[in-house]
């Protein structure tokens, strides 16, 4: 099993200010993912990354960044956090073998609420 | 925009009926998978399909994927307590991954 750890696992924080998500493998996996999960509208991709550095948008990105400066950590941050933003966080690695994609493991993922 | 339609959203039964959920798009996935994900914590990954007419069975549960790729079903036989959470499908429109897409999700309740 890929170790995936987030950090934190539960914060509230008020409207207005930034915040930062931690996800952290220890299976030097490529591919990297954060998704926000809410009643309604199930898992929506927020970022991805495909390598130190190298990022790109998902479906619901606007408010949101990434880095990626080590292969083990792929970091969220919510610029300004609106309340809008209260959701459920997942971090995601991909597990592939030749030519596919084997499945997503996730972490257990962070609770965040805006106030 | 990619859909990926389940149902159904609810299923609330007793322990030993048998239930389906579908998952159905128009899309063609070059694979499909199922996740079963528990309260407080992420989806775990159950099973994944790549063939069209595939069929995976797991103890009591049997994942079918479409001829064309584009649906696919999840039979559970004699449903069990151990059973309840909520069953995501999940859509590859890519080989690597970047581009799955997810269905909202089966909610089932098995009571005893």
């Amino acid at each position: 099993d890929a170790g995936i750890t987030q950090s934190p696992r539960h914060k509230v924080t008020e409207t207005g200010t930034p915040v930062t998500l931690r996800c952290h493998q220890t299976e030097n996996h490529r591919y990297m993912y954060w998704y926000r999960q809410d009643p309604g509208h199930g898992l929506r991709l927020i970022h991805y990354s495909y390598g130190v550095k190298d990022t790109d948008k998902g479906e619901v990105s606007d408010g949101y960044s990434v880095s990626r400066s080590k292969t083990e950590d792929f970091l969220l941050t919510l610029e300004s956090a609106t309340s809008s933003q209260t959701s459920v966080y997942f971090c995601a690695i991909s597990v592939t073998g030749t030519k596919r994609l084997y499945g997503y493991t996730f972490g257990s993922g962070t609770r965040l609420t805006v106030v | 925009t990619q859909l990926l339609e389940q149902s159904p959203q609810f299923l609330s039964i007793q322990e030993g009926e048998n239930l389906t959920v579908y998952c159905n798009s128009s899309s063609v996935f070059s694979s499909l998978q199922w996740y079963r994900q528990e309260p407080g914590e992420g989806p775990v990954l159950l099973v994944t399909v790549v063939t069209g007419g595939e069929v995976k069975k797991l103890k009591r549960l049997t994942f079918q994927f479409g001829d064309a790729r584009k649906d696919s079903s999840l039979h559970i036989t004699a449903a069990q307590p151990g059973d309840t959470g909520l069953y995501l499908c999940a859509g590859d429109l890519t080989q690597a991954g970047t581009a799955l897409i997810f269905g909202k999700g089966t909610t089932l309740s098995v009571s005893s």
